[in-house]
């Protein structure tokens, strides 16, 4: 299996900053690397995939970037509604692996 | 539209049984990989389970001989059959398309399962 390390665990910061998240594997993943947000008692939605790729409707402040190993999820400019826990994943091969989730929190 | 939406989840004593249920609308299942993903309370989201297009299937070790993927094509519904459940078990199950290209894209909204006595 592929693992993965996701960081920070915790991020507090204020409406207007921009954050940064990292995943690394245990093994190169090409760039099949999805990056998904989750608000509490829902289920998750799916931001990025291909490590880059914005998915329809998410807005433009939210990127990603890497291939290989190391990834990063970055917001540009936190609004209220981003406030939630975000998680990567491969779905380079079987079995597919998350992260251990980032809560990023209002500081 | 397309959506999937989850059923089946509920109360059930260790050593039970469970079947989910997860019908699709929009998309056809047997022409996507499905997958279930479960989440602990409190916890992170943990692949539980994919059944192929061509209808091979796979098992993340910690369900391995106990919980069936399968699906029903002409209902257009996937299934999670749950056999000899564990406490550990307990989670919200979801199903996903699980799409080589855009990844798990869409998510049901998610069934509850409580194993306890």
């Amino acid at each position: 299996a592929i693992w993965m390390t996701q960081s920070p665990s915790l991020l507090s910061a204020s409406t207007g900053d921009r954050v940064t998240i990292s995943c690394r594997m245990s093994q190169g993943i090409s760039s099949y690397l999805a990056w998904y947000q989750q608000k509490p008692g829902k289920a998750p939605e799916l931001l990025i995939y291909a490590a880059s790729t914005l998915q329809s409707g998410v807005p433009s402040r939210f990127s990603g970037s890497g291939s290989g190993t190391d990834f990063t999820l970055t917001i540009s400019c936190l609004q209220s509604e981003d406030f939630a826990t975000y998680y990567c994943q491969q779905y380079y091969s079987f079995p597919r692996t998350f992260g251990q989730g980032t809560k990023v929190e209002i500081k | 539209e397309v959506q999937l939406v989850e059923s089946g989840g509920g109360l059930v004593q260790p050593g039970g049984s469970l079947r989910l249920s997860c019908a699709a609308s929009g998309f056809t299942v047997s022409s996507n990989y499905m997958s279930w993903v479960r989440q602990a309370p409190g916890k992170g989201l943990e692949w539980v389970s994919v059944i192929y297009s061509g209808g091979s299937t796979y098992y993340a070790d910690s369900v391995k001989g106990r919980f069936t993927i399968s699906r029903h094509n002409s209902k257009n519904t996937l299934y999670l059959q749950m056999n000899s459940l564990r406490a550990e078990d307990t989670a919200v199950y979801y199903c996903a398309r699980d799409h080589v290209t855009y990844a798990f894209d869409i998510w049901g909204q998610g069934t509850m399962v409580t194993v306890s006595s």
